[in-house]
């Protein structure tokens, strides 16, 4: 079975631009949720879809977004971005939704400049 | 608020030579425990899930454990392609979130 696939793997992006990554989970898999990833703050959570709906949300500010696609495909949005939005975006898929073991992608590796 | 805190921050072993690291957490409610292993430029990689106090998982050198405050992960007789990060996470009942520790930095030399 094929696993989590992100796109693009890496990003350099200008401060105030925007951004959209991707994320395929497994075949058969219909709950995505995605995570930010720095040094100093380590993993943290953004956000959870599940059936086109948004499940829960981590404490990240309005400018970041996703969506969830019917083929569970989802994507993730960040408006005018800032120097600290630079990091690794992970996206984990599981099979339900409400507890369950989360396989990652390898990330997106984004850079603000 | 959920915590989970990880130590030591960086271990140093010889291969061969066995040592554990470990996993404080707080929750409110636990459905899961989980470790992932992470290599450099890679997303974690499942390793175990525990759901109770006195379950113990194992895999090839790796036995994780847990009690009602903390898990521990056991390294037995390391090799060097067991070097990674490996990061501790907890998971509330009926949420999808998971909670990481900052983890443990494993580098084992021949």
């Amino acid at each position: 079975k094929a696993g989590v696939t992100q796109t693009p793997r890496y990003l350099i992006k200008t401060r105030g631009q925007q951004v959209t990554l991707s994320c395929s989970p497994i075949s058969g898999h219909r709950s995505v949720s995605w995570y930010q990833q720095t040094p100093g703050q380590g993993l943290q959570f953004l956000f959870e879809y599940f059936s086109e709906t948004q499940r829960n949300k981590g404490n990240f500010p309005g400018r970041f977004s996703g969506r969830q696609f019917s083929n569970s495909r989802s994507e993730m949005n960040v408006s005018t971005l800032e120097l600290g939005d630079s990091a690794l975006y992970l996206c984990a898929s599981s099979p339900r939704t409400g507890g369950n073991e989360q396989y990652f992608g390898p990330g997106t590796r984004l850079t603000v400049t | 608020e959920d915590q989970v805190t990880q130590s030591p921050e960086a271990l140093r072993l010889q291969e061969g030579e066995s040592s554990s690291l470990n996993c404080s957490y707080t929750v409110s409610g636990l459905r899961g425990l989980f470790w992932y292993r992470q290599d450099p430029g890679k997303g974690p990689e499942f390793l175990f899930t525990l759901y109770s106090a006195g379950e113990e998982k194992e895999k090839e050198r790796l036995k994780a454990t847990l009690t009602k405050k903390e898990s521990f992960l056991h390294i037995t007789a390391p090799k060097p392609e067991d070097s990674a990060t490996y990061l501790c996470a907890v998971q509330a009942t009926g949420f999808q979130k998971l909670v990481f520790g900052t983890g443990t930095r494993l580098l084992v030399s021949p």
